[in-house]
Protein backbone atom coordinates (compact mmCIF):
# COMPACT_ATOMS: atom_id res chain seq x y z
CA UNK A 1 0.00 0.00 0.00
CA UNK A 2 2.01 3.26 -1.24
CA UNK A 3 -0.59 5.56 -0.35
CA UNK A 4 -3.73 7.27 -0.50
CA UNK A 5 -4.90 7.02 -4.48
CA UNK A 6 -7.49 8.60 -6.63
CA UNK A 7 -9.18 7.62 -10.01
CA UNK A 8 -9.76 8.99 -12.71
CA UNK A 9 -6.58 11.67 -12.35
CA UNK A 10 -8.37 14.22 -15.02
CA UNK A 11 -12.46 14.41 -16.03
CA UNK A 12 -13.54 16.69 -18.53
CA UNK A 13 -17.32 16.58 -18.93
CA UNK A 14 -20.55 18.55 -20.02
CA UNK A 15 -22.39 20.87 -18.29
CA UNK A 16 -25.11 18.67 -17.21
CA UNK A 17 -23.45 15.33 -17.27
CA UNK A 18 -22.57 13.39 -13.57
CA UNK A 19 -19.26 12.60 -12.83
CA UNK A 20 -18.24 9.77 -10.22
CA UNK A 21 -15.00 10.01 -8.19
CA UNK A 22 -13.21 7.49 -6.54
CA UNK A 23 -11.04 7.65 -3.53
CA UNK A 24 -8.58 4.40 -2.23
CA UNK A 25 -7.44 5.50 0.99
CA UNK A 26 -4.64 4.18 3.13
CA UNK A 27 -5.63 0.82 4.21
CA UNK A 28 -5.39 0.79 7.90
CA UNK A 29 -6.66 4.37 7.96
CA UNK A 30 -10.43 4.59 9.00
CA UNK A 31 -10.81 8.18 8.12
CA UNK A 32 -11.43 9.52 4.91
CA UNK A 33 -11.98 13.05 4.08
CA UNK A 34 -13.07 14.76 0.89
CA UNK A 35 -11.38 18.27 0.22
CA UNK A 36 -11.88 21.02 -3.01
CA UNK A 37 -8.88 23.23 -4.58
CA UNK A 38 -9.73 26.09 -6.96
CA UNK A 39 -6.65 27.17 -8.90
CA UNK A 40 -4.40 29.23 -6.58
CA UNK A 41 -6.46 28.72 -3.69
CA UNK A 42 -5.95 26.47 -0.49
CA UNK A 43 -8.38 23.11 -0.16
CA UNK A 44 -11.66 23.73 1.28
CA UNK A 45 -13.22 21.08 3.20
CA UNK A 46 -16.24 19.01 1.83
CA UNK A 47 -17.14 16.05 3.75
CA UNK A 48 -15.41 13.36 6.32
CA UNK A 49 -16.19 9.54 7.12
CA UNK A 50 -15.19 7.65 10.34
CA UNK A 51 -15.21 3.98 8.87
CA UNK A 52 -18.81 3.93 6.72
CA UNK A 53 -19.94 6.54 8.70
CA UNK A 54 -20.38 10.07 7.03
CA UNK A 55 -20.05 12.36 10.39
CA UNK A 56 -19.76 15.97 8.97
CA UNK A 57 -20.54 17.57 5.71
CA UNK A 58 -19.62 21.34 4.13
CA UNK A 59 -22.32 23.83 3.75
CA UNK A 60 -20.32 23.91 0.01
CA UNK A 61 -21.66 20.17 -0.14
CA UNK A 62 -24.86 20.84 -2.40
CA UNK A 63 -27.99 18.70 -3.04
CA UNK A 64 -26.20 18.04 -6.35
CA UNK A 65 -23.17 16.34 -4.18
CA UNK A 66 -23.19 12.82 -2.41
CA UNK A 67 -20.31 11.03 -0.91
CA UNK A 68 -20.49 7.18 0.16
CA UNK A 69 -17.83 5.05 2.10
CA UNK A 70 -19.54 1.39 1.87
CA UNK A 71 -17.79 -1.14 3.97
CA UNK A 72 -15.52 1.73 5.11
CA UNK A 73 -12.68 1.22 2.41
CA UNK A 74 -12.78 3.39 -0.57
CA UNK A 75 -14.84 6.33 -0.87
CA UNK A 76 -17.07 7.86 -4.12
CA UNK A 77 -18.06 11.13 -4.60
CA UNK A 78 -20.48 11.90 -7.68
CA UNK A 79 -21.55 15.42 -8.62
CA UNK A 80 -24.95 15.61 -10.76
CA UNK A 81 -25.89 18.00 -13.08
CA UNK A 82 -22.44 19.86 -12.76
CA UNK A 83 -22.18 23.19 -13.71
CA UNK A 84 -18.79 25.49 -14.26
CA UNK A 85 -18.19 26.29 -11.22
CA UNK A 86 -17.77 22.82 -9.98
CA UNK A 87 -14.55 22.54 -12.21
CA UNK A 88 -11.92 22.28 -9.59
CA UNK A 89 -9.25 19.58 -8.03
CA UNK A 90 -10.93 17.39 -5.83
CA UNK A 91 -8.54 16.13 -3.17
CA UNK A 92 -8.99 12.69 -1.00
CA UNK A 93 -6.98 12.06 2.30
CA UNK A 94 -7.27 9.36 4.94
CA UNK A 95 -5.85 9.36 8.32
CA UNK A 96 -6.08 7.39 11.23
CA UNK A 97 -8.22 8.56 14.29
CA UNK A 98 -6.74 10.80 17.05
CA UNK A 99 -3.83 12.00 14.39
CA UNK A 100 -4.16 14.67 11.38
CA UNK A 101 -4.86 14.72 8.30
CA UNK A 102 -1.32 13.31 6.96
CA UNK A 103 -1.95 11.61 3.61
CA UNK A 104 -3.33 13.11 0.66
CA UNK A 105 -4.16 11.63 -2.26
CA UNK A 106 -3.13 13.23 -5.83
CA UNK A 107 -6.17 14.56 -6.76
CA UNK A 108 -9.12 14.02 -9.67
CA UNK A 109 -8.82 17.26 -11.86
CA UNK A 110 -12.62 18.02 -13.20
CA UNK A 111 -13.02 20.33 -16.14
CA UNK A 112 -16.58 21.26 -16.37
CA UNK A 113 -17.08 22.44 -20.16
CA UNK B 1 -15.28 30.06 12.79
CA UNK B 2 -11.78 29.75 12.19
CA UNK B 3 -9.77 32.07 9.81
CA UNK B 4 -6.40 31.33 8.28
CA UNK B 5 -4.02 34.28 6.66
CA UNK B 6 -0.97 33.91 4.38
CA UNK B 7 -0.11 37.15 3.11
CA UNK B 8 2.79 36.43 0.83
CA UNK B 9 1.32 35.32 -2.42
CA UNK B 10 4.94 34.38 -3.56
CA UNK B 11 8.13 34.18 -2.35
CA UNK B 12 11.98 33.18 -3.67
CA UNK B 13 14.84 32.24 -2.45
CA UNK B 14 18.62 31.42 -3.16
CA UNK B 15 19.77 27.57 -3.13
CA UNK B 16 21.57 27.14 0.00
CA UNK B 17 19.51 30.21 1.85
CA UNK B 18 16.75 30.52 4.45
CA UNK B 19 13.43 31.90 4.05
CA UNK B 20 10.79 32.22 6.25
CA UNK B 21 7.11 31.97 5.45
CA UNK B 22 4.02 33.79 6.97
CA UNK B 23 0.72 32.53 8.51
CA UNK B 24 -1.38 34.52 10.85
CA UNK B 25 -5.28 32.37 12.23
CA UNK B 26 -7.96 33.39 13.93
CA UNK B 27 -9.62 31.09 16.52
CA UNK B 28 -11.59 31.50 20.26
CA UNK B 29 -10.22 27.77 20.75
CA UNK B 30 -7.95 27.67 23.67
CA UNK B 31 -6.54 24.49 21.77
CA UNK B 32 -5.43 22.93 18.61
CA UNK B 33 -3.45 22.01 15.81
CA UNK B 34 -1.70 23.62 13.15
CA UNK B 35 0.34 22.42 9.78
CA UNK B 36 2.09 23.30 7.14
CA UNK B 37 1.50 21.83 3.73
CA UNK B 38 3.96 21.71 0.68
CA UNK B 39 2.49 21.12 -2.57
CA UNK B 40 4.99 20.88 -5.41
CA UNK B 41 3.63 21.78 -9.00
CA UNK B 42 1.22 18.76 -10.03
CA UNK B 43 2.04 16.71 -7.57
CA UNK B 44 0.24 15.73 -4.41
CA UNK B 45 0.40 17.28 -1.01
CA UNK B 46 2.63 16.60 1.68
CA UNK B 47 2.96 17.57 5.28
CA UNK B 48 5.82 19.07 6.15
CA UNK B 49 5.28 19.65 9.94
CA UNK B 50 2.74 20.44 12.62
CA UNK B 51 2.28 22.28 16.06
CA UNK B 52 0.01 21.39 18.53
CA UNK B 53 -0.99 24.52 20.05
CA UNK B 54 -0.58 23.52 23.99
CA UNK B 55 2.97 23.05 23.48
CA UNK B 56 5.18 25.86 23.91
CA UNK B 57 8.10 24.54 22.03
CA UNK B 58 8.53 25.01 18.63
CA UNK B 59 8.19 21.67 16.02
CA UNK B 60 11.36 21.27 13.37
CA UNK B 61 11.52 18.57 11.12
CA UNK B 62 15.13 18.58 10.07
CA UNK B 63 15.63 21.91 7.74
CA UNK B 64 12.18 22.83 8.33
CA UNK B 65 11.24 24.48 11.93
CA UNK B 66 8.35 26.88 13.42
CA UNK B 67 8.18 29.67 15.06
CA UNK B 68 4.95 29.59 17.03
CA UNK B 69 3.66 32.79 19.01
CA UNK B 70 0.28 31.99 20.38
CA UNK B 71 -0.67 35.50 21.95
CA UNK B 72 0.03 36.89 18.29
CA UNK B 73 -1.65 34.22 16.84
CA UNK B 74 1.41 33.14 14.28
CA UNK B 75 3.10 30.38 12.75
CA UNK B 76 5.65 30.98 10.40
CA UNK B 77 7.90 28.21 8.43
CA UNK B 78 11.45 28.40 8.53
CA UNK B 79 13.25 26.59 5.64
CA UNK B 80 16.74 26.48 6.42
CA UNK B 81 19.30 25.43 3.46
CA UNK B 82 16.91 25.67 1.01
CA UNK B 83 16.99 23.12 -1.85
CA UNK B 84 15.69 23.31 -5.40
CA UNK B 85 12.97 20.50 -4.43
CA UNK B 86 11.50 22.69 -1.76
CA UNK B 87 9.80 24.61 -4.76
CA UNK B 88 5.83 24.44 -4.12
CA UNK B 89 2.55 26.20 -2.90
CA UNK B 90 3.24 26.04 0.91
CA UNK B 91 -0.58 25.74 2.70
CA UNK B 92 -0.74 26.82 6.59
CA UNK B 93 -3.60 24.86 7.99
CA UNK B 94 -5.77 24.76 11.12
CA UNK B 95 -7.38 22.03 13.24
CA UNK B 96 -9.54 21.84 16.32
CA UNK B 97 -7.75 19.36 18.78
CA UNK B 98 -10.24 16.25 18.92
CA UNK B 99 -10.84 17.62 22.50
CA UNK B 100 -12.60 20.37 21.59
CA UNK B 101 -14.56 19.06 18.57
CA UNK B 102 -16.59 17.07 20.71
CA UNK B 103 -15.49 13.57 18.32
CA UNK B 104 -16.72 16.00 15.26
CA UNK B 105 -14.90 18.26 12.93
CA UNK B 106 -11.55 16.17 13.97
CA UNK B 107 -9.15 16.29 10.89
CA UNK B 108 -11.31 19.34 9.45
CA UNK B 109 -8.54 21.72 8.25
CA UNK B 110 -9.45 25.03 7.54
CA UNK B 111 -6.37 26.15 5.08
CA UNK B 112 -4.77 29.51 3.90
CA UNK B 113 -4.35 30.69 0.69
CA UNK B 114 -1.01 29.83 -0.15
CA UNK B 115 2.17 30.63 -0.31
CA UNK B 116 4.28 30.05 -3.47
CA UNK B 117 7.72 29.62 -2.96
CA UNK B 118 10.54 29.36 -5.69
CA UNK B 119 14.16 28.08 -5.12
CA UNK B 120 16.61 29.43 -7.11
CA UNK B 121 20.16 27.93 -8.46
Amino acid sequence: DTGVSQDPRHKITKRGQNVTFRCDPISEHNRLYWYRQTLGQGPEFLTYFQNEAQLEKSRLLSDRFSAERPKGSFSTLEIQRTEQGDSAMYLCASSRVGEGVGFFGPGTRLTVL
Amino acid sequence: AQTVTQSQPEMSVQEAETVTLSCTYDTSESNYYLFWYKQPPSRQMILVIRQEAYKQQNATENRFSVNFQKAAKSFSLKISDSQLGDTAMYFCAFMKHPGNAGGTSYGKLTFGQGTILTVHP
